[in-house]
């Protein structure tokens, strides 16, 4: 039982690049989660799936996309990365019903825009 | 959501108490409140959350006051692992998937 898993763990960018960061979880968890942390900030809310099927756009959303694959994996885009994107990225699950909404993190992506 | 206040940073000495406190004085009668902490670039970990009574479990305890318009995490006996940043959060009981927003959080340093 691996949790939740992102790759990669580190990457460097250029400006305008493009890439994808991957999150998959193995505990059937139905809602997935989106986040980034800056330095010295607390974690904001990029994007969210509440379910499969669903996305929806949290307190960041401007410069990225989402793709939830299926119930396993949520995907985020960069279609042309920005200096201002360098960040660490966390994804996070949760069963995502009342009875639980306690959310496990992966590992976290380290992301440099030069 | 509603929003919450935390002081910035705080010491403990190793084997005592840890008592974190949150204000969270809009928080509606429907909000729970969660507490998460990340250790040094590592993802949040959850610690614990309640609604309106005090709740305890192996890793802490969380008292709610009779209003609802504070809290306070206990850590009954840190340890030199318990140095971390703890997030307070206040969030709706709702079914939109359960999404946290975090605050700045309060950075426990735990000393010999």
């Amino acid at each position: 039982n691996a949790g939740v898993t992102q790759t990669p763990k580190f990457q460097v960018l250029k400006t305008g690049q493009s890439m994808t960061l991957q999150c998959a979880q193995d505990m059937n968890h139905n809602s997935m989660y989106w986040y980034r942390q800056d330095p010295g900030m607390g974690l904001r809310l990029i994007y969210y799936s509440a379910s499969e099927g669903t996305t929806d756009k949290g307190e960041v959303p401007n410069g990225y996309n989402v793709s939830r694959l299926n119930k396993r994996e949520f995907s985020l885009r960069l279609e042309s990365a920005a200096p201002s994107q360098t960040s660490v990225y966390f994804c996070a699950s949760s069963l995502g019903d009342r009875s639980s909404y306690e959310q496990y993190f992966g590992p976290g992506t380290r992301l440099t825009v030069t | 959501d509603a929003k919450t206040t935390q002081p910035p940073s705080m010491d403990c000495a190793e084997g005592r108490a840890a008592n974190l406190p949150c204000n969270h004085s809009t928080i509606s009668g429907n909000e729970y409140v969660y507490w998460y902490r990340q250790i040094h670039s590592q993802g949040p970990q959850y610690i614990i959350h309640g609604l309106k009574n005090n709740e305890t479990n192996e890793m802490a305890s969380l008292i709610i006051t009779e209003d609802r318009k504070s809290s306070t995490l206990i850590l009954p006996h840190a340890t030199l692992r318990d140095t971390a940043v703890y997030y307070c959060i206040v969030r709706v009981d709702d079914n939109q998937g359960g999404k946290l927003i975090f605050g700045q959080g309060t950075e426990l340093s735990v000393k010999p």
